[in-house]
């Protein structure tokens, strides 16, 4: 079955440390991936998208994430996050048409 | 602002009902997606439209329809609705059909069944 887990529910951080969201897909000959973040009261905003070539993509507001097609893994990084950063943030799997969300993971960003 | 809006913004309504949510694209974009987000199912892709016609189905109930218009607003009708149909409904649209293209989120539509 096509499913995208996201292992850590919460990730409390401090302000200007570095994060990892974790995120592993079910394998697939093809599948496009996607991080997104939400905050309160808004709808989704891409952040990056992995569709095909270098496995190391850079997004938006700092972040980026590294395809790993051996480990199934698609983490989002970030060096150095900032209050405004803090967020509810969903990894995504594209396969075929059909489109698959993991659960999410809240950052939660602590000066 | 992501050029996608969404009415209404909120919805109370109660068992049984059948309510309609709208959805305007961005202009130019030509796709349409509907998605659930519950604290249940978490985010859930319903239905896509291309240009009016139905291009991809996700996990929509059969309680469930959508339509895409020729001036390329949507609408997402539930009926026969039941508690667990409360949720946050999402629409998004993209210039194209595909995962290359980006989709561009609604501020959502909130509805609460009694």
């Amino acid at each position: 079955a096509q499913s995208v887990t996201q292992l850590d529910s919460q990730v409390p951080v401090f302000e200007e440390a570095p994060v990892e969201l974790r995120c592993n897909y079910s394998s697939s000959v093809s599948v496009y991936l996607f991080w997104y973040v939400q905050y309160p009261n808004q709808g989704l905003q891409l952040l990056l998208k992995y569709l095909s070539g270098s496995t190391l993509v850079k997004g938006i507001n700092g972040f980026e994430a590294e395809f790993n097609k051996s480990q199934t893994s698609f983490h989002l990084r970030k060096p150095s996050v900032h209050i405004s950063d803090t967020a509810e943030y969903f990894c995504a799997a594209g396969y075929g048409q059909n489109f698959v969300f993991g659960p999410g993971t809240r950052l939660s960003v602590l000066p | 602002d992501s050029g996608v809006t969404q009415t209404p913004k909120h919805l109370i309504t109660a068992t049984g009902q059948r309510v309609t949510l709208r959805c305007s694209p961005r202009s130019g974009d030509l796709s349409v997606y509907w998605y659930q987000q519950s604290l249940d199912q978490g985010l859930q892709f319903l239905i896509q439209y291309y240009n009016g016609e139905e291009r991809a189905k996700g996990n929509i109930l059969e309680r469930f329809s959508a339509q895409q218009f020729p001036d390329l607003h949507s609408e997402l009708n539930l009926s026969s609705l039941e508690l667990g149909d409360s949720a946050l409904y999402f629409c998004a649209s993209s210039v194209g059909s595909g995962h290359s293209y980006e989709q561009y989120f609604g501020p959502g539509t909130r509805l609460t069944v009694t």
